[in-house]
């Protein structure tokens, strides 16, 4: 049981719609951390939040936002969702930023289908 | 552009063989590599890994770094049926592209254990 939780489980928009996906971190954690997986890949770095501010960002076009709220849970948030956005979203809690190496815990992710 | 690198994709072995994964890597800043294991959805975490030739145990999985020839190898002796799952390799690079911490993920390998 790692603690960081995620909503909802289960996703299915159309093309064009928005969507947002939250993310509660292990308790203690200040940084959380969003990956996209598609079928048959290894997770993709989206972005990081560390103290309600982002702190990096990976190859994905602004229709990808997110945000972190005080109390250290976070969501992301999709416009314009199209075809290839479908895929399993992971977030992941940590402590302290840019260290991650194996402190860092993943969430049982959110399934989001694009029609 | 970094770069992690999976073989083999696919694996079907049989319980009570000895299976070994492969990963290797080309990241201009490493700091930590990480293995991982992804039975349904959240990834969870097996080892990591900073300095080479010192290998890292536990229990019938077994693993080591080779930082001058940039991979690692991941050990499963005895498999067992619960072994079954994807095998995730990451690389956990400094200041990558101005983030902090995130990581660098292969696309996996798909391990089937046969009763």
């Amino acid at each position: 049981e790692t603690g960081v939780t995620q909503s909802p489980t289960h996703l299915i928009k159309t093309r064009g719609q928005q969507v947002t996906l939250r993310c509660s971190s292990q308790s203690g954690h200040n940084t959380v951390s969003w990956y996209q997986q598609a079928l048959g890949q290894g997770p993709q770095f989206i972005f990081q939040y560390y103290r309600e501010e982002e702190n990096g960002r990976g190859n994905f076009p602004p229709r990808f936002s997110g945000l972190q709220f005080p109390n250290y849970s976070s969501e992301l948030n999709v416009n314009a969702l199209e075809l290839d956005d479908s895929a399993l979203y992971l977030c992941a809690s940590s402590f302290g930023g840019g260290i991650i190496g194996d402190e860092q815990y993943f969430g049982p992710g959110t399934r989001l289908t694009v029609t | 552009e970094d770069k992690v690198v999976q073989s083999p994709l696919s694996l079907v072995v049989h319980e009570g063989d000895t299976v070994t994964l492969n990963c290797s890597y080309e990241v201009t800043n490493f700091r930590s590599l990480l293995w991982y294991k992804q039975e349904k959805k959240a990834p969870t975490f097996l080892f990591m890994l900073t300095s080479s030739g010192i290998e890292k145990k536990s229990g019938r999985l077994s693993s080591i770094l080779d930082k001058k020839e940039l991979f690692s190898i991941l050990n499963i002796t005895a498999t067992q049926t619960g072994d079954s799952a994807v095998y995730l390799c990451a690389v956990e690079p400094m200041n990558y592209g101005g983030s902090q911490g995130n990581l660098i993920f292969g696309k996996g390998t798909k391990l089937s254990v046969k009763p």
